[in-house]
């Protein structure tokens, strides 16, 4: 119950397309959805987050939809770059807790 | 703002000695810090939680003698891999957050690679 399932694992698109990552939770005590964009060797940098109350955020070309009576949302990416490619995980956390409960992870490759 | 850092950003040693690695906030005082240890094209998997002046929660599995945690001030904690093995090589993350002032929110280091001969 206190797993965050993501897919695809991996993901190859051409520039100018739209990747589209979702994930899925089914403990509802779950209230903080993130984003993580990770490059080889790095660590994780915050891309967009989103909560509950509200189906949709967008941050530049990056979007979170959120639908709450299915228990899942997904990352989409406008217009993705070839500097887009990198490892991208969704995550959760706990109501009342800091901890974060991360997916699995989807590579992502944009080519030119 | 919110940079974390960490140093080394990558050790190798020899198998049965300790390794320290510390994990700072520069710019913002963090109430709680997260240690990760993440395997070659695998997720960040949650070691231990640890927040200032107290000591550390560990998740199930992680033994907690041999990965000591400090949380000596609001901008520092340390990891030392105690009596290191060639299997605690792997990609040690830490995270920080800033907590009330932004609930939720981790800004992560950007990793120290450990390999164990």
């Amino acid at each position: 119950q206190q797993q965050v399932k993501q897919s695809p694992q991996s993901l190859i698109v051409q520039k100018g397309g739209i990747p589209i990552i979702n994930c899925a939770y089914e403990n509802t005590a779950f209230d903080y959805f993130p984003w993580y964009q990770q490059f080889p060797g790095k660590g994780p940098a915050l891309l967009i987050a989103i909560r509950p109350d509200v189906s949709e955020k967008k941050e530049g070309r990056f979007t979170i939809s959120f639908n709450k009576s299915a228990k899942q949302f997904s990352l989409h990416i406008m217009d993705s770059q070839p500097g887009d490619s990198a490892t991208y995980f969704c995550a959760a956390s706990i109501r009342g807790t800091d901890k974060l409960i991360f997916g699995t992870g989807t590579r992502l490759q944009v080519f030119p | 703002g919110a940079v974390v850092s960490q140093h080394p950003s990558w050790v190798i040693c020899k198998s049965g000695t300790s390794v320290k690695i510390e994990c700072r906030s520069l710019d913002f005082q963090a109430t709680t810090m997260f240690w990760y240890r993440q395997f070659p094209k695998q997720s960040l998997m949650l070691m231990a939680t640890s927040n200032e002046g107290s000591k550390a929660t560990y998740e199930q599995g992680v033994e907690k003698d041999k990965f000591l945690i400090n949380h000596a001030s609001l901008t520092l904690s340390t990891l030392t891999v105690t009596s290191a093995h060639p299997e605690d090589s792997s990609f040690y993350i830490c995270s920080a957050t800033p907590g009330q002032i932004s609930y939720n929110e981790q800004f992560f280091g950007p990793g120290t690679r450990l390999t164990v001969l």
